[in-house]
């Protein structure tokens, strides 16, 4: 079983909706990550969050982290076609020495 | 170097045979991480290194799966005996710590297909 869940699994939406993508767990990180993967490449950083309750926002992505800094959330408006990809979260936990993946948002956006 | 490099691109071995790839991280990067990414997306923690050390193998098939960060030298995965489910695409991340938000830089890949 996964330790931090993704939830949708896929989404294809029309450019200009909005859109958000969950990433949830039982257990506490330290560290979240997400990032943006395009076929045929490793996955890119997009933002790390570290404190309960944080907000982040780059550009027409706002990305958040629960208070217990047990999930967070990846919100894009107003979609466009560049913002295709696979979606991944990715958490650090003190005194674990790796980190844990969620199974992906598979986004599809189309023009 | 500024970015995580892995070679080679693309991978092609007989099933049996044996398989090498190779990780340089970004300069200054203490830490190592090595995956594996298989066809639902899911990434497959295998193995983290600090410097040269081991720092966590629980992801590790130990029976035909190996791994080194040496001084000086690229890091490797080797995996010998190769079976038709080592068919991935296994990637290597690197980063500066482990705790303290500190992130993983990732390489594209090396696509690993046995045949």
């Amino acid at each position: 079983t996964q330790l931090l869940e993704q939830s949708p699994q896929f989404l294809s939406i029309q450019e200009g909706e909005n859109l958000t993508v969950y990433c949830n767990s039982s257990s506490v990180f330290s560290s979240l990550q997400w990032y943006r993967q395009e076929p045929g490449e490793g996955p890119v950083l997009l933002v790390t969050v570290v404190t309960g309750g944080e907000v982040k926002k780059l550009k027409r992505l706002t990305f958040q982290f629960g208070d217990a800094r047990k999930d967070s959330s990846l919100h894009i408006t107003a979609a466009q076609p560049g913002d295709t990809g696979l979606y991944l979260c990715a958490g650090g936990r003190y005194n674990f020495n790796k980190f844990y993946f969620g199974s992906g948002t598979k986004l599809n956006v189309k023009p | 170097g500024e970015e995580v490099a892995q070679t080679p691109k693309h991978l092609v071995r007989g099933e049996g045979q044996k398989a090498k790839l190779y990780c340089a991280p970004i300069k200054g990067h203490s830490y190592v991480f090595w995956y594996q990414q298989v066809l639902k997306n899911e990434f497959k923690f295998l193995i983290s290194f600090q410097n040269e050390n081991v720092f966590d193998e629980t992801g590790m098939p130990k029976e035909r799966f190996s791994a080194k960060c040496l001084p000086n030298s690229p890091c490797s995965l080797e995996i010998q005996a190769t079976k038709l489910e080592d068919s991935a695409v296994y990637f290597c991340a690197s980063s500066q710590s482990q705790q303290g938000g500190q992130p993983q830089h990732f390489g594209d890949g090396t696509r690993l297909s046995i045949l």
